[in-house]
């Protein structure tokens, strides 16, 4: 199976622009969830999607927002950037099988704001 | 407000060692406890997971955590170090009360293991 995917891998972007980042799942899987990491603030955990809802956020302001499709893709979006949304974002996908439940990352995308 | 505190920036071990890395949590329902990894320039992986049942949690490549509820503990462990578990390991805790759960990470814990 393909791993999980995110597009753009790099991305640079100037203060007040917005940005859609994409991340697919490995197939099969219905919950995607979102991280930023920065050298500051560490691993942040953004949302979390299952079947096209929104199960659980993090503490973002409503400029980060995201959203999931019928076939499990996930996007995050960023308006009115600010120099601190610098960050490299993660995505993960995840299935529960047998009562386990296993997260698997994606390389991430990493967005500069100048 | 749930946090989780990972009192070591690094820890050194020699191969061959046993390992801990600490973490201890906050929360004020029922914790799911997580810990993960990031080799250098491969990313951030799933390690494994505490939910419920047994207090010693066994997960990817030989490491396994312990959760103690009365010292909110949930170390990571692992008999035998290699130098190739050499990486950053977090540790994260979620409230799996009320409505929308979220995540929250420790700062991070280097684990440097000598040759």
């Amino acid at each position: 199976k393909a791993g999980v995917t995110q597009t753009p891998r790099y991305l640079i972007k100037t203060r007040g622009q917005q940005v859609t980042l994409s991340c697919s799942p490995i197939s099969g899987h219905r919950s995607v969830s979102w991280y930023q990491q920065t050298p500051g603030q560490g691993l942040q955990f953004l949302f979390e999607y299952f079947s096209e809802t929104q199960r659980n956020k993090g503490n973002f302001p409503g400029r980060f927002s995201g959203r999931q499709f019928s076939n499990s893709r996930s996007e995050m979006n960023v308006s009115t950037l600010e120099l601190g949304d610098s960050a490299l974002y993660l995505c993960a996908s995840s299935f529960l099988a047998e009562g386990q439940e296993t997260q698997y990352f994606g390389p991430g995308t990493r967005l500069l704001v100048l | 407000a749930q946090s989780v505190a990972q009192p070591e920036d690094q820890v050194n071990v020699a191969e061959g060692n046993p390992l801990t890395v600490k973490c201890t949590y906050s929360v004020s329902g029922n914790p799911y406890l997580f810990w993960y990894v990031q080799y250098p320039n491969r990313g951030l992986q799933f390690l494994l997971k505490y939910i419920t049942g047994d207090n010693l949690v066994k997960g990817s490549y030989g490491f396994e955590a312990e959760f103690n509820k009365s010292q909110t503990s949930f170390h990571l462990k692992k008999p035998s170090a290699l130098v190739s578990d050499s990486a950053l390991y977090f540790c994260a805790v979620r409230d799996s009360s009320g409505g929308y759960q979220k995540v929250t990470f420790g700062t991070g814990t280097k684990l440097q293991v000598i040759p």
